[in-house]
């Protein structure tokens, strides 16, 4: 049973730095194919993929969000981490991780986290 | 970056009707996925490579389309039914989503 669940600090103050953790079961990260997500969700908003770490460590960021990104894993395969920095209102939404397979969907999505940057 | 447009963005349908979504892609796409999305609860991927069904999803849904073009399909609308969808692409980086298509229940 694939589970991905992700937890965060709910709420943090503008220009600081944003850090999430996803915590998975089910399936293992240094399985060949596999890639982990970050994606997240303003309230009443559509859906903006952020970051991706495949199996062999490779990682993706959304261009338009790169240079405050920073995604990781740790040894162990079963987390992975995003770091967002200099974090604003605009950064205020619900932050979900999801498994993504090489048919590029995602096919498990965690609940969810909600974050609110407010100073 | 691959832009998604969804029409409509609200619709609502009664039991027994025919929905028909669309997803319009800037360049063409290789395939499309759909995903759906209850008020409170995270997305659910529903359909997969243009038109194959998620576990679970009933076969009233199709999928359908290619190049630039994409539809999901209600053969007979149901309550449980009414939900956001959302399409995605992921054959150019990045990812990207459309801006959902909110249905509703008449």
């Amino acid at each position: 049973q694939v589970t991905l669940k992700e937890s965060g600090p709910g709420m943090l103050q503008p220009s600081k730095t944003l850090s999430l953790t996803c915590s998975f079961s089910g399936f293992s990260l240094s399985t060949s194919g596999m890639v982990v997500s970050w994606i997240r969700q303003p309230s009443g908003k559509s859906l903006e993929w952020l970051a991706a770490i495949d199996w062999d460590g490779d990682k993706y960021y959304n261009p338009s969000l790169k240079s405050r990104l920073t995604v990781s894993k740790d040894t162990s395969n079963t987390q992975v981490f995003l770091k967002i920095t200099s974090v604003d209102i605009a950064d205020t939404a619900t932050y979900y991780c999801a498994r993504r397979l090489e048919g590029d969907y995602f096919d498990y999505w965690g609940q969810g986290v909600m974050v609110t940057v407010s100073s | 970056e691959i832009v998604l447009t969804q029409s409509p963005t609200t619709m609502a349908a009664s039991p027994g009707e025919k929905v028909t979504l669309t997803c319009r892609a800037s360049s063409s796409v290789s395939y499309m996925h759909w995903y759906q999305q209850r008020s409170g609860t995270s997305p659910k991927l529903w359909i997969y490579e243009t038109s194959k069904l998620a576990s679970g999803v009933p076969n009233r849904f199709s999928g359908s389309g290619s190049g630039t073009s994409y539809s999901l399909t209600i053969n007979s609308m149901e309550t449980e039914d009414a939900a956001t969808y959302y399409c995605q692409q992921g054959s150019s980086y990045p990812d990207t989503f459309g801006a959902g298509t909110k249905l509703e229940l008449k």
